[in-house]
């Protein structure tokens, strides 16, 4: 049983390019959560979805961040016009219902 | 509000035991966790606990007070590979699952 998939590990982006980061949850999963994990900082929630349906945004900026999770196919994390302080890794993590969430490696996103 | 509090750094001897605490201050609780995370890598799951009380599995041992707000993580026998960041995470109440983190603990194991 492959674990949770993140593409792509690295990616770089300049300042006003957009960024997209996929994650594949692992196979049986159906809810999916995105972090964020900024330099020297803690794991910070951004947003828990099943699939078609996002369940909680509540950490989640208000503008130039969207997420989906798709009928068919991986979570998108998407950011627009990507700014210098979108710099971190973001981890994707699954989980069957309710229980420990499994991480995938993570997307480090550098820009620049 | 939301907060959780670990040491930001502990050392400790190979061969000896460490204890890691957390506290937590959250609108909802359904449990908590702690992952270990080495540098660059993803977390990964160590323990679960959301009843009061002790849980072992192998060297490692998770412990919860409710009432306290507190939970300790337990490491025996530590080994060099042990050295990393350990997180406590707590799973609110609610519909929502989102895991809230604490800002890690590093612990540096020292021959």
């Amino acid at each position: 049983n492959a674990g949770v998939m993140q593409n792509p590990r690295h990616l770089v982006r300049r300042r006003g390019q957009e960024a997209r980061l996929r994650c594949s949850p692992m196979k049986g999963h159906s809810h999916v959560y995105w972090y964020r994990q900024l330099p020297e900082e803690g794991l910070k929630f951004m947003v828990y979805l099943q699939k078609e349906n996002i369940i909680d945004e509540s950490g989640m900026p208000k503008e130039r961040f969207s997420a989906e999770f798709p009928k068919e196919g991986p979570s998108i994390l998407r950011i627009q016009q990507v700014v210098r302080g979108d710099s971190a890794a973001y981890f994707c993590a699954s989980s069957p219902l309710t229980y420990e969430q499994y991480f995938g490696p993570g997307t480090r996103l550098t820009v620049t | 509000g939301q907060n959780i509090d670990q040491p930001t750094e502990m050392t400790a001897t190979e061969g000896a035991i460490v204890q890691i605490n957390c506290t937590y201050q959250t609108s909802g609780f359904n449990g908590l966790f702690w992952y270990q995370q080495h540098a660059g890598e993803a977390p990964t799951f160590l323990s679960y606990n959301v009843l009061d009380g002790l849980e072992e599995k192998g060297r490692f041992s998770s412990f919860l007070s409710r009432s306290k707000g507190y939970s300790y993580l337990l490491l025996k026998e530590l080994q060099m590979k042990d050295s990393a960041s350990y997180l406590c995470a707590v799973r609110g109440g609610g519909a929502t699952n989102k895991l809230i983190f604490g800002t890690g603990t590093l612990l540096a194991v020292q021959p």
